[in-house]
């Protein structure tokens, strides 16, 4: 059963330190989405591609987030250098261009910035 | 200013009973609205997504509906199960092209008793 994964699920850093997350789509899937999730701002989208290309990153941090899908099966989102703020649940999702309303979630990442 | 407010932001039942969740928005122009399960520490899920068109979608014991003119969603969950316990999230999508066009509730919390 296809399902979106994403490494690391758990990652505690000092800040200061670089932060990457990666995430593999659901194959055939040419959209995917990055979202970060608090408990005061709930899920906010920060960036998305589609046939990897950029569409919309306005939801980013640009000084010190970027975000990339160097192919098809590889998306990634770093955070250089990271702060305590930044600390959140990142969430990968992908999607079909024909089915462009659903999308497909990751477990996430639950990062830690001390 | 576009906006998702779902209330209540938590409520509690007891297994069995049914239940309503709440979704108004403001969000302009309107593409689609979809309802997300989320368990604690895993990623949404999708369970309905309308467009303008469509004022009732079901989905096994969920049923959405939607109201247009009233900018208003509901989620009704019957004969409530515990696994029904998790937070429902509402994100309404917008038409807007070259910018941020989702725009998330930040969920209700709902816990269901045996």
């Amino acid at each position: 059963d296809a399902r979106v994964t994403q490494t690391p699920r758990h990652k505690v850093t000092e800040m200061g330190q670089e932060v990457t997350m990666r995430c593999q789509p659901i194959l055939g899937h040419n959209t995917v989405f990055w979202y970060r999730q608090t408990m005061m701002q709930g899920l906010e989208l920060l960036a998305y591609f589609r046939n990897r290309a950029p569409l919309d990153d306005s939801g980013m941090p640009k000084d010190r987030f970027s975000a990339e899908m160097p192919d098809a099966t590889l998306a990634t989102l770093k955070i250089q250098p990271s702060e305590p703020r930044d600390s959140a649940v990142y969430f990968c999702a992908s999607g079909q261009r024909r089915d462009s309303y659903e999308q497909y979630f990751g477990p996430g990442t639950r990062l830690t910035v001390t | 200013k576009n906006q998702v407010e779902q209330s209540p932001q938590s409520l509690i039942i007891l297994e069995g009973k049914n239940c309503t969740l709440q979704c108004n928005y403001t969000v302009s122009p309107f593409s689609n609205l979809r309802w997300y399960k989320q368990d604690t520490g895993r990623g949404p899920v999708s369970l309905t997504i309308m467009t303008f068109s469509e004022n009732t979608k079901s989905n096994g014991r969920y049923t959405a509906t939607l109201d247009a003119d009233t900018k208003q969603s509901s989620l009704h969950i019957t004969a409530s199960q515990l696994s029904d316990s998790a937070s429902y999230i509402c994100v309404v999508s917008s038409y807007q092209t070259g910018a941020n066009n989702l725009f998330f509730g930040t969920g209700t919390r709902l816990t269901v008793i045996p």
